[in-house]
């Protein structure tokens, strides 16, 4: 497909693991990120992939790429109350070296 | 340092008003954009530019110029604002190499009535 493709919503128990998933587009893009977006605040770079890597931790973080299915995930372990965000999922396409934004996961945290 | 700010944070339009939005980044990124976030629209690339001098057009150009007349600071112009263009508008820099992170203003909430 044309888009980066993610579902809008995910609700998960507080302690909990949350895995939010995405498809991307371009087999061959380099990088592929997890951006962050706080209620009335910009996008920030939670995490990225390149290309070459299966899988990377960083702390409650964990990214798996199946680069066969075009296919990224984000798994936050034990979720907090101040995980709640929208994830926006982000491709560095080879083609033309612009970056494609998913729309975007809102993240609920039930107590 | 501040990375990316964005000025004003609000505005209210009637329609047919022009105005300028003003982004500005003190991290000497060659890369700048602009985006509009819509709800259920993700975020949508209005024009961006590679450089002090140069703008392209992103997805969505329509009804907005921008400018990049010094490298820290870029411009987004709308002549005859419309409802349409009620959104809330991020500008990004980045780096030209590397990870390609982009760094995201707070946003400006802009209504047109």
């Amino acid at each position: 497909g044309e888009d980066v493709e993610q579902s809008l919503f995910l609700s998960v128990r507080e302690g909990d693991s949350s895995v939010i998933n995405c498809t991307y587009t371009d087999s061959s893009s380099t990088y592929l990120y997890w951006y962050k977006q706080e209620p009335g605040a910009g996008l920030q770079l939670l995490t990225y992939i390149f290309s070459n890597m299966d899988m990377k931790q960083d702390q409650r973080l964990t990214v798996l790429l199946n680069k066969k299915d075009k296919h990224l995930s984000l798994r936050i372990a034990d979720t907090q109350t101040g995980d709640s965000a929208i994830y926006f999922c982000a491709e560095a396409r080879s083609l033309d070296d612009k970056i494609i934004f998913g729309k975007g996961t809102r993240l609920h945290i039930l107590p | 340092n501040a990375g990316v700010t964005q000025t004003p944070k609000f505005r209210v339009l009637k329609t047919g008003q022009s105005m300028t939005l003003l982004c500005a980044q003190d991290m000497n990124h060659e890369y700048m954009y602009w985006y509009r976030q819509d709800p259920g629209m993700g975020l949508r690339l209005i024009h961006y530019s590679v450089g002090e001098g140069t703008t392209a057009k992103g997805e969505v150009p329509d009804g907005y110029n921008v400018s990049r007349l010094k490298k820290q600071n870029f411009l987004l112009g709308l002549e005859s604002a419309a409802p349409s263009q009620t959104s809330v508008y991020f500008c990004a820099s980045s780096p030209a190499a590397g990870v390609n992170e982009q760094f995201f203003g707070p946003g400006t909430r802009l209504t047109v009535l």
